[in-house]
């Protein structure tokens, strides 16, 4: 049973514009969500993240929001670039704990186009 | 710039042959994590550890898999006897502070990719 979820396994930008990857999951005990990127032939790196006491939070580029009445976040990339393009996982957890552990989604493979 | 270490990069071996990978955490990191990449299941979790002892592997096969944390810096995942559908990317993670966020974080390593014939 998948509790995390991402929906969409690819998409596809144009350089300079909005990029949007969304994310969904089950479990109402995650409180803590974060997106990880992923290049070929590398482990996934940490991107951004948001506890379940905001709704949004905002790094340069990125920015996660987070609905927890709909159980959805969405990561957004503005302006998007071509070192963008890269899988994005979802990942969720039931606190920042160290115990705690990260349940990731599938992915999505997001390519920006110059 | 510390970083999780896997060994082999790339393993390609027979159906029922043993398969060990190994990892090497970030010094001073205290839980490791064992994922397994697939294009249907994305990153799963198949074991933890904290304190080298083991947290949860309820998402390891029990029959064929292994995961040991023999010292504090060495994590291993045993597979025996390996079969096709265990071909798949394989990442240790291990957690601890991030200094940039101020938080702690999981860093995963570059991952062992195994293809079983």
């Amino acid at each position: 049973d998948q509790q995390v979820k991402q929906n969409s396994p690819s998409l596809s930008v144009q350089e300079g514009r909005i990029s949007i990857l969304n994310c969904d999951y089950t479990n109402s005990m995650f409180d803590y969500f974060l997106w990880y990127k992923k290049y070929p032939a590398e482990g996934p790196t940490f991107l951004i993240s948001i506890s379940s006491i905001k709704d949004k939070n905002e790094d340069g580029r990125f920015t996660v929001f987070l609905n927890k009445s709909a159980k959805h976040l969405s990561l957004h990339i503005v302006p998007s670039q071509p070192g963008d393009s890269a899988v994005y996982f979802c990942a969720a957890s039931g606190g920042r704990g160290a115990t705690n552990k990260l349940i990731f989604g599938t992915g999505t493979l997001l390519a920006v186009q110059p | 710039d510390a970083r999780v270490t896997q060994t082999p990069r790339h393993k390609v071996t027979e159906m029922g042959q043993e398969v060990t990978m190994r990892c090497q955490p970030i010094l001073g990191h205290n839980t490791v994590f064992w994922y397994r990449q697939t294009m249907m299941q994305g990153l799963e979790l198949l074991a933890y550890f904290r304190n080298r002892a083991p947290l949860d592997d309820s998402g390891m096969p029990k029959d064929r898999f292994s995961a040991e944390m023999p010292d504090a810096t060495l994590a291993t995942l045993k597979i025996q006897p390996s079969e096709p559908r265990d071909s798949a990317v394989y990442f240790c993670a291990s957690r601890g502070w991030d200094a940039r966020t101020r938080d702690e974080k999981l860093f995963f390593g570059s991952g062992t990719q195994l293809s079983v014939l």
